[in-house]
């Protein structure tokens, strides 16, 4: 079974500054995707990024880069320029590359961005 | 349009109740999904629905029924629910069940069971 960990129940960025969020995770398969999701207060879950384990190159969104360590099974994510705006639950998310596979969540991070 | 639209937004039911929860969405996906969420935990699979047909019951209790009439509509019947089964059900779907294709999920229905 697959297991994921994020360590950081909890964060808090000044506006415009770098914040990286931490995410193990624990599996046996070669291949598989993993993600990071964002749910803000009261709104929809968005896919924030996402990185196919097979791509040795990290996934970057915008102000959104992940750190991918496939041998440490690491997966951080990194939001550059923190706005108000980014404030949220973050869930750090892994699914193996087969059909019909299940999305495996973390326990989230919630990132607080102040002024 | 990538919207996930979920009906209704709150519910409030006794023990004794039949509801139903419905989600739709109209970008073509021929995946969709039921999760669970109590507060400040993490979405818990339920159901995943594939080309109309139940692909994954991860072993939910059958007060809760899942049907997928077609492929833009997901419903979930509820009856004699406890409780604690009182949560957040998010309803999510996808172009195909296949971990390459992103999950758009819907605003949820808060579900209170009394």
């Amino acid at each position: 079974a697959q297991t994921v960990t994020q360590s950081q129940p909890e964060m808090s960025v000044q506006e415009a500054e770098t914040v990286t969020l931490s995410c193990t995770y624990d599996t046996s398969e070669s291949n598989y995707y993993l993600f990071w999701y964002k749910q803000p207060p009261s709104r929809q879950m968005i896919l924030v990024i996402r990185q196919e384990a097979y791509k040795q190159q990290n996934a970057t969104e915008n102000r959104f880069s992940v750190n991918f360590q496939k041998a440490a099974k690491s997966f951080s994510l990194k939001i550059s320029d923190s706005q108000l705006g980014d404030t949220a639950m973050y869930f750090c998310a892994f699914m193996k590359q087969i059909t019909a596979s299940k999305l495996t969540f973390g326990t989230g991070t919630r990132l607080q961005v102040t002024l | 349009d990538t919207e996930v639209t979920q009906t209704p937004k709150h519910l409030v039911m006794g023990m004794t109740n039949k509801k139903s929860l419905k989600c739709e969405q109209h970008m073509g996906h021929r995946a969709m999904y039921w999760y669970k969420q109590k507060a400040k935990k993490p979405p818990e699979l339920m159901f995943v629905y594939s080309y109309e047909k139940l692909s994954i019951n991860e072993s939910v209790p059958s007060r809760f029924s899942p049907e997928c009439p077609n492929s833009s509509l997901l419903n979930l019947h509820l009856h004699a629910l406890q409780p604690e089964d009182s949560a957040l059900y998010l309803c999510a779907s996808s172009q195909d069940v296949r971990a390459s294709y992103e999950q758009y999920f819907g605003p949820g229905t808060r579900l209170t069971v009394t």
